[in-house]
């Protein structure tokens, strides 16, 4: 059975802290990687992976894949209140399947 | 609409009740999905419309489930027989297909509650 875990559950940092989320996997015929940013109840696309060792990004975000050890990792640096939210790793196999999240808060 | 809208926001409904969830994707977009968020879950993929093709069920949980896209835009999401584990957030989300299947933009979801 297809499976994305992400680690930590929840997440606490100060503002200026650099974060980084893990999600590993288990799916089959891979397609792509994708991480999503839930705020309120609507997620928010991030970043789609397919290659291993390439990495995105976008401002103060940026995320990598390894598809040899099966995880990715989102990195948030110098953080904000504003990025407070929860993180959602998927992977698109032969269905899209979602990890449960990180909750991340960004304390000022 | 400029974004995917959905209805209503909150339903409550007894159990055993029918209810039935609507999404309004955006205009242009071939691709519709619909999923759902249990307390402290993530996102489950419930079922996948794209263009005309039969669309991709595999994750309606039970026969109680069923959607449909009429004209290619606005899906319904019915379930019948409530039960309380159908308590959730219900998802909607569209994209262009295709090429671009996976820059998804979600709707605001409905939060049902059966009693």
């Amino acid at each position: 059975e297809d499976k994305v875990v992400q680690s930590p559950l929840s997440l606490v940092v100060h503002e200026g802290d650099t974060v980084t989320l893990n999600c590993s996997y288990e799916v089959t015929n891979f397609r792509s990687l994708l991480w999503y940013k839930q705020e309120k109840k609507a997620p928010t696309f991030l970043f789609m992976l397919t290659s291993s060792g390439i990495e995105k990004k976008s401002g103060r975000l940026s995320s990598i894949l390894d598809k040899k050890e099966l995880f990715s990792i989102l990195n948030i640096t110098a953080t904000q209140t504003g990025d407070s939210a929860i993180y959602l790793c998927a992977v698109d196999g032969n269905k899209l399947v979602f990890g449960a999240g990180t909750i991340l808060r960004v304390k000022s | 609409g400029a974004g995917v809208s959905q209805s209503p926001s909150n339903k409550v409904t007894e159990k055993g009740k029918d209810v039935e969830l609507r999404c309004d994707p955006i205009s242009g977009h071939t691709a519709l999905y619909w999923y759902r968020q249990s307390l402290g879950q993530g996102l489950e993929f419930l079922i996948y419309f794209q263009g005309n093709s039969a669309p991709d069920k595999s994750g309606l949980p039970s026969d109680r489930f069923s959607a449909e896209r009429t004209g290619g835009s606005v899906s319904t999401l019915t379930i019948q027989r409530t039960q309380q584990e159908d308590s959730a957030v219900y998802l909607c989300a569209s994209s262009l297909g295709g090429t671009h299947y996976y820059e998804q933009y979600f709707g605001p979801g409905t939060r049902l509650t059966v009693t």
